[in-house]
């Protein structure tokens, strides 16, 4: 149980388009939804928080216009890079927690994205 | 400060043999929970192993320990009679409080690589 996917697990985007990351609970129903971004041989940073119906707390510094993020319904988020820059590009991952237990988060499998 | 420190950005051991790796954490919460994650080189974070901070007893998943030292605040993963495929990056995180919404903090990894 508790497997969260995410799609597409890679993607390349021309500067100046947008693209949207979609990420699932698909066996739990994920109350709490967090994002990450990571560079090669660093650590996950967190990109923002996002609960069902609610809007996204985003970490200082990260440009909440550039980076929609969508909790839309109680299994799926989406992060949105709008006006995406080669600087933009990154392994974003998502995770999710049901609320339960340990609140553990379960994490979806990234994300690569290419802008060139 | 700090909330979760790694001080061993890469660590060697020989297959069959066991292996610490090193986590300290930084917390005035009494009631947080500490994780382990594994991140191979594909991207995806493995769940390992989970120590609530009253748990009295050390946290055991297979071939993985946690020796949960709280005075010290330190909170070290053990795998025992390693294999080649535990050669991965490892990732220590907090998660403060009690509740959905509580964000986990993660160190800086530790990458093991498992010789043959």
């Amino acid at each position: 149980g508790a497997v969260v996917s995410q799609h597409p697990s890679w993607v390349i985007c021309k500067s100046g388009t947008s693209v949207k990351i979609e990420c699932r609970s698909l066996d739990f129903q994920a109350t709490t939804m967090f994002w990450y971004r990571q560079f090669p041989k660093q650590s996950l940073m967190l990109m923002a928080t996002s609960n069902e119906g609610s809007k996204a707390t985003y970490e200082q510094g990260v440009e909440k216009d550039k980076f929609l993020i969508n909790h839309a319904s109680l299994t799926l988020s989406t992060l949105t890079v709008t006006s995406a820059h080669p600087e933009d590009s990154s392994f974003y991952i998502c995770s999710a927690s049901s609320g339960q237990g340990t609140y553990e988060q379960y994490f979806g499998p990234g994300t690569r994205l290419t802008v060139t | 400060a700090q909330k979760i420190t790694q001080t061993q950005p890469g660590m060697f051991v020989q297959e069959k043999e066991a292996v610490t790796l090193d986590c300290t954490y930084d917390t005035s919460d009494q009631s947080y929970g500490l994780f382990w994650y594994k991140q191979p080189s594909s991207g995806e974070m493995i769940f390992l192993i989970y120590q609530g901070s009253y748990d009295e007893q050390n946290a055991t998943e297979g071939r993985y320990s946690l020796n949960f030292q709280k005075a010290r605040k330190s909170a070290n993963l053990v795998i025992s009679a390693s294999q080649l495929g535990d050669s991965a990056m490892y990732f220590c995180a907090m998660r403060e409080g009690l509740g959905n919404f509580n964000k986990f903090y993660f160190g800086s990894g530790t990458k093991l690589n498992v010789k043959p």
